[in-house]
């Protein structure tokens, strides 16, 4: 089955430093990965994905993500964090199966808080 | 261009009830999945709608029905309350037949008494 982890709950840093959000994945076959972000109390935003080809990728605000197959892991990254940039940031795994094969859910983390200091 | 919309915003209900959420997805999308997300978790998957007709399911009892209208608007449907049901169900729609992301809207934030 497929699963995402988030193993830090937590990230904080210094506004102008990088940063770094971690996120590890198991799936069957090649995966598409997705990182997300949530204000508080609203519905969450799209950042990035990763579907296929360059390893690095580019998102919005800033933000990018390597995609790296021999550690299953999709970190998102930033080269100089701003104080609002402060929020919950999701990584998801999308499911190819299903009876539509494009059809698929995402597969949720944790979820990591990260505290951007002024 | 509006986004996915919801409604209500809030909601507050009783054990036992029964109670509706409500979603518009982004112009030009024609799937609708449902989530749920309990406070300090991730989202976790309800089921998705496409073609009028529920294509997958997540892990959830039968208590939690829902419905895709013709205009590919959708409900969600919770029957028998639960105080576990407490949560931020969410609506997400994106273009069937391709990999684009899912697009969410604001949440209904449901408490259960």
């Amino acid at each position: 089955a497929q699963s995402v982890a988030q193993p830090e709950d937590q990230v904080n840093v210094a506004e102008g430093n990088p940063l770094t959000v971690k996120c590890t994945y198991s799936v069957s076959g090649n995966p598409y990965l997705f990182w997300y972000v949530q204000y508080p109390n609203r519905g969450l935003q799209f950042l990035l994905k990763y579907i296929t080809g360059d390893n690095l990728v580019k998102g919005s605000y800033g933000f990018e993500a390597e995609f790296n197959k021999s550690q299953t892991s999709f970190h998102l990254k930033k080269p100089s964090a701003l104080v609002s940039d402060s929020a919950l940031y999701f990584c998801a795994v999308r499911d190819r199966l299903g009876r539509g094969s494009t059809l698929g859910r995402l597969y949720f983390g944790r979820g990591t808080q990260l505290t951007v200091w002024p | 261009d509006a986004g996915v919309t919801q409604s209500p915003t809030h909601l507050i209900k009783t054990r036992g009830q029964q109670v509706t959420l409500r979603c518009s997805p982004k112009s030009g999308h024609d799937t609708v999945s449902w989530y749920q997300q309990a406070l300090g978790q991730g989202p976790q998957f309800i089921f998705q709608y496409y073609e009028e007709e529920e294509r997958q399911r997540g892990n959830f009892p039968d208590r939690f029905s829902g419905h895709q209208f013709p205009n590919y608007s959708s409900e969600l449907n919770v029957n028998a309350l639960l105080l576990g049901d407490s949560a931020l169900y969410l609506c997400a729609s994106n273009r069937g037949g391709s990999v684009n992301e899912q697009f969410f809207g604001p949440g209904t934030r449901l408490t259960v008494l």
